[in-house]
């Protein structure tokens, strides 16, 4: 079946490390994105991508970094440069304007 | 730029009782419009969405949503609810003109339904 997997489902980081999430997609789309989910803020767009090797800023890109080298993947790394990593981490992908989006099932990351 | 306004941020409602989710949108040009919910520790799930056409939008699990134009308005409703539809549920917009197709999200709404 056709999806997106978030891998890992929980990961703990000490103050100071970059951690990546890894997100893949078998659904063929072109346009990725990495939202982050804090309590009652809804979903805030950090990056996105429609193609390979192109990507852009969401509203709150200070702190993490992208890359897709791959259509079908498209990770997320923390930096210890994001003051307040600690929060639910949402990819999803789109095969374009209308169609809405498919998301995976999150990554929960926690700052020790 | 548009935005997405959840008027209800918890909704408690008794199994089998209807309920309305409201959201409301702000935008210069024509969006089309998502609803999804959200089970805990789980990512999202696309209940419906319109495009164009019928202003009423049939979804999965019995909810239904209408689109009022006028009152730039997209609300959620089931006429009877189960334990099972507790969760978080957002509203989301995209413009017609953004070939991204990119979504902007309503903060929200939590319903808790009690037996």
């Amino acid at each position: 079946d056709g999806g997106i997997t978030q891998s890992p489902k929980y990961l703990f980081r000490k103050e100071g490390q970059n951690v990546t999430l890894s997100c893949e997609q078998n659904l063929n789309h072109d346009a990725m994105y990495w939202y982050r989910q804090d309590p009652g803020q809804g979903l805030r767009l950090i990056y996105y991508s429609q193609i390979v090797n192109d990507f852009q800023k969401g509203d709150i890109a200070e702190g993490y970094s992208v890359s897709r080298e791959k259509k079908e993947s498209f990770p997320l790394t923390v930096t210890s440069a994001q003051k307040n990593p600690t929060a639910f981490y949402l990819c999803a992908s789109s095969i374009g304007v209308g169609s809405g989006y498919t998301f995976g099932s999150g990554t929960r990351l926690t700052v020790v | 730029a548009q935005s997405v306004t959840q008027l209800d941020s918890q909704v408690p409602v008794f199994e089998e009782a209807p309920v309305e989710l409201r959201c409301n949108y702000s935008s210069s040009v024509s969006v089309y419009l998502f609803w999804y919910v959200q089970y805990p520790n789980q990512g999202l799930q696309l209940l419906l969405k319109y495009l164009s056409g019928s202003t009423l939008v049939k979804g999965i699990n019995g909810f239904e949503a209408e689109f009022n134009k006028s009152q730039t308005s997209f609300h959620l409703r089931k006429p009877s609810v189960h334990i099972s539809d507790t969760a978080e549920y957002f509203c989301a917009v995209s413009l017609t003109t953004d070939s991204w197709g990119k979504l902007q999200f309503g903060a929200g709404t939590q319903v808790v339904v009690t037996p």
